[in-house]
């Protein structure tokens, strides 16, 4: 089973741009999370999809972002304008929905997008 | 404020000694999950365990979890040096919920 996978690994962009990041889950995981670790902070919940619908937006910092999953299955994430304080390494997790196995909600983790802004 | 603090912040141990690594978090929670970051790469999930229950193994894993203290500690029986990473709790108030973070706390192994 392949596991969580993201593009790009790294990006660099200048202050003003625009990054869209993207995240494959694990085949047949319904839930799909966003989270960001910045310099020397811990890792921070951004939003929670349950299939194609945003389920707790709690985290996301503000309206530069936006976060889409189309379908139900991967999901984009685009920070635009990015701003400085932007870079970090952002990861996704998905995990199934409780019931459809045998009750595992163990939240399995992409290996990040490195984004640094200039 | 933060849910998950873990101590040591860092710890260094000699190869095939135990490796005992303590969270605790405030509120309530249905799980508690510990996490390893190897440097530079994701987090690679090792041990959940619910708020029903006290203590679980896996492989040279021991995990407790004591609510009352709301705490939780992740020994490492017989370390090697490929246990040389970062460690983090993550907590879930609900089930199919986020998770809420610690800092993490880097562990060395010394060969």
């Amino acid at each position: 089973e392949a596991g969580v996978t993201q593009f790009p690994s790294h990006s660099v962009i200048e202050k003003g741009q625009t990054v869209t990041l993207r995240c494959d889950p694990i085949s047949g995981h319904d839930n799909l999370y966003w989270y960001r670790r910045v310099m020397g902070k811990e890792i921070k919940f951004l939003l929670h999809f349950v299939k194609e619908s945003k389920q707790d937006e709690s985290g996301m910092p503000n309206n530069r972002f936006l976060a889409e999953r189309t379908g139900g299955t991967y999901s984009t994430l685009k920070v635009q304008p990015a701003e400085l304080e932007d870079s970090g390494v952002y990861f996704c997790a998905s995990s199934h929905l409780l019931g459809l196995t045998s009750g595992t909600d163990t939240q399995y983790f992409g290996p990040g997008t490195r984004l640094t802004v200039l | 404020s933060q849910q998950g603090e873990e101590d040591p912040q860092a710890l260094s141990i000699q190869e095939g000694e135990n490796a005992t690594m303590n969270c605790s978090y405030k509120t309530s929670i249905n799980n508690l999950q510990w996490y390893r970051q190897n440097s530079g790469r994701g987090l690679v999930h090792l041990i959940l365990i619910r708020s029903n229950e006290r203590e679980k193994h896996s492989g040279r894993l021991r995990v407790t979890l004591d609510t009352s203290k709301k705490s939780s500690s992740l020994l490492i029986t017989a370390s090697r040096a490929a246990d040389t990473a970062s460690y983090f709790c993550a907590t879930a108030r609900i089930t199919n919920s986020k998770l809420t973070f610690g800092k993490g706390i880097t562990l060395s192994v010394r060969p």
